[in-house]
């Protein structure tokens, strides 16, 4: 079966401090793969979603980016982070194929101070 | 354009009956989704349905669909305090490369 991991599960991080959040799929191959950003528990909004290796579409311009450097594997980053970058940040995959069921991982509360 | 929209909150007493409902502009819609999320989690896909479908029953979540009105609805039988959580609806569009857009979450509470 397919599983979703993501780390870590909080994080506090100064203002201007790099930023590196991690996600991984397994048990399945060529998933797509998406970065969403929950504010104060309300609507997700999506960052970042990836159809294979190395291809990267923005949907919001931000301080933020991201990179797929293995099949299953989904990284969100920022070089400086900013106060309004504080928020529930989620993983999620899906097949690709028509259905696009999303699998979300459980999720990293990042705080900005 | 595609706009998702839902009530921000619910309560509903133990026992009773949910319906959370949600309404959507794109009318290429293919699928809908129910997520939940508990507090600190990620989302958990309840359902989904076809947009060719009008009703699906799963053990005590029930789905309705009107294409007509664009109104999509999820109706929990006997409520129970562990339903409390929020409920997102969802919808992905063929002409959209199939992406999800979600709308802003109900938030369920069940009294005792």
């Amino acid at each position: 079966s397919q599983t979703i991991h993501q780390w870590p599960a909080t994080l506090v991080q100064p203002v201007g401090s790099p930023l590196s959040l991690e996600c991984t799929v397994e048990g399945t191959s060529n998933p797509n793969l998406y970065w969403y950003r929950q504010a104060a528990g309300r609507g997700l909004q999506l960052l970042f979603y990836s159809v294979g290796i190395g291809q990267i579409s923005s949907e919001v311009p931000q301080n933020l980016s991201a990179s797929r450097p293995q099949d299953r594997q989904f990284i969100l980053s920022s070089k400086k982070l900013l106060l309004s970058d504080s928020g529930f940040y989620l993983c999620a995959w899906s097949m690709g194929q028509g259905n696009e069921k999303l699998f979300f991982g459980s999720g990293t509360q990042l705080s900005v101070l | 354009g595609e706009d998702v929209e839902q009530s921000l909150f619910l309560s509903v007493r133990e026992g009773d009956s949910s319906v959370i409902n949600c309404t959507y502009t794109d009318s290429s819609s293919t699928y809908l989704y129910w997520y939940k999320q508990e507090p600190g989690a990620g989302l958990q896909l309840l359902t989904y349905i076809f947009s060719n479908m009008d009703m699906k029953q799963d053990q005590r979540l029930t789905v309705l669909l009107n294409k007509k009105d664009k109104h999509l609805s999820l109706r929990i039988a006997d409520t129970q305090t562990g339903d409390s959580a929020i409920y997102f609806c969802a919808e992905s569009m063929y002409n959209a490369g199939n992406m999800l857009t979600f709308g802003g979450g109900t938030r369920l509470m069940v009294k005792p």
